[in-house]
Order: structure tokens, then C-alpha cells, then sequence
């Protein structure tokens, strides 16, 4: 069970390139999250998801799409890099717990540097 | 707007000291708090979860307590050890609403565990 992975760990990137973020959990949960993470600043919720085939924006989608053709996965692109996009990404995967609450699992994290 | 501040930013302290770290919050409506522990170059792992009618709750040297009415949460860590030098992040949630979860994170309050 290796919860969330991401890929890549570090990319540099050069203004206007695209490029994917891959995200896969194998804890077949339904939600699944993008955040961003800059320095002195909580968590930025990107994009989510609710269960394959059902996406939303969060509170900073500009700039990024997402799909979820599979539970497992949950890649996010970055259509036109701007370096405004340099940050910290996180994938994360949702599942209930007892209470009726969720419990958030985070993948490692992607640091994507635009040039 | 829905906020969670939390202090203090950062803080030093000597292994085997105790320390609290403090959370206050604005969002409404209420379901959960969390605490999540955010290694340098790591995802945030949650550390506990508690609703709004549980006033305490503890993960081994970790124990969260909850103010409701006050809105106020904070986490106590005791007999510090160097492996709790991490960032401290305070999430809160609304309630779930068509398919999506709200949380607000806090900024987080970096520690510093010294020897």
C-alpha cells in the first residue's frame, strides 16, 4: 500500500512550457485534492475531485485543468507556465472515518520551479 | 471570510520542554478541526481530528483541545523530542455541501526542537 504518489519530486520549467503532475493513490478513495503551497501562506486548494469522471475548481484554478478518468488517478496540467505557478504542489486523497469525517492522506509533494 | 490564524509563527524550544501551539478560528459553519504534522520537504500527516463536541483529544505526546464557543483550538506536545522540529498546520471545516469538503488551513507555526 504505497497511499499517494506524485511524480515528479522537482521540475524546472521555462515560461509558457505545459506540463502533468501525476498523482496516483491506491487506497481507492473517492476525493482526491490539488493544492498549492507558498511560502507564508496555508494551503490553496486547486482543484478536487468527488469520484472518477467529477471535477471541481477550488479556490485558485487559473492556469491548471484536471480529469479523473480513474479513482486511482488524478493528474493536474499546467497548460502555460507562468512563474506565479512556482510553488510547492500537493496531491491529496480522502477517506471517511469514523464521525462521519474525512481524513485527509497528502502525497509528497512536487517543487516546480517556472523560469 | 472564513480564516484560521494561528501562533506563534514560529518557536524554539529545548528537548524534553513542552509547548503549546494555538489556533483560532472564524469559520462558521463549524464541523471539524484538525492538526497536521508538515515535515520540511514532506506532505502534511494528520495528527487528530475533532469535532465540535469533542473538547480534547490526544495522539500519543500530541493532545488537541477544542473551544467551540470560543472558536479556539490549541495543541500540546509533550516531552519534545528533536523528530517534532515540523510545521504545525490548523485546518478547519465547514460542513460538506454538494460534493465538496471546505477546509481553511492555517499558515502553521514552524518548531524547533533543539538538544
Amino acid at each position: 500500500n504505497a497511499g499517494v504518489t506524485q511524480t515528479p519530486k522537482f521540475q524546472v520549467l521555462k515560461t509558457g512550457q505545459s506540463m502533468t503532475l501525476q498523482c496516483a493513490q491506491d487506497m481507492n478513495h473517492e476525493y482526491m485534492s490539488w493544492y498549492r503551497q507558498d511560502p507564508g501562506m496555508g494551503l490553496r486548494l486547486i482543484h478536487y475531485s468527488v469520484g472518477a469522471g467529477i471535477t471541481d475548481q477550488g479556490e485558485v484554478p487559473n492556469g491548471y485543468n484536471v480529469s479523473r478518468s480513474t479513482t486511482e488517478d488524478f493528474p493536474l496540467r499546467l497548460l502555460s507556465a507562468a512563474p506565479s505557478q512556482t510553488s510547492v504542489y500537493f496531491c491529496a486523497s480522502s477517506s471517511l472515518v469514523a464521525g462521519g469525517q474525512y481524513e485527509q492522506f497528502f502525497g509528497p509533494g512536487t517543487r516546480l520551479t517556472v523560469l | 471570510k472564513n480564516q484560521v490564524e494561528q501562533s506563534p509563527q514560529s518557536l524554539i524550544i529545548l528537548e524534553g520542554k513542552n509547548c503549546t501551539l494555538q489556533c483560532n478560528y472564524t469559520v462558521s459553519p463549524f464541523s471539524n478541526l484538525r492538526w497536521y504534522k508538515q515535515d520540511t520537504g514532506r506532505g502534511p500527516v494528520s495528527l487528530t481530528i475533532m469535532t465540535f463536541s469533542e473538547n480534547t483529544k490526544s495522539n500519543g505526546r500530541y493532545t488537541a483541545t477544542l473551544d467551540a464557543d470560543t472558536k479556539q483550538s490549541s495543541l500540546h506536545i509533550t516531552a519534545s523530542q528533536l523528530s517534532d522540529s515540523a510545521s504545525y498546520i490548523c485546518v478547519v471545516s465547514g460542513p460538506p455541501g454538494a460534493g465538496s469538503y471546505q477546509l481553511t488551513f492555517g499558515k502553521g507555526t514552524k518548531l524547533s526542537v533543539i538538544p
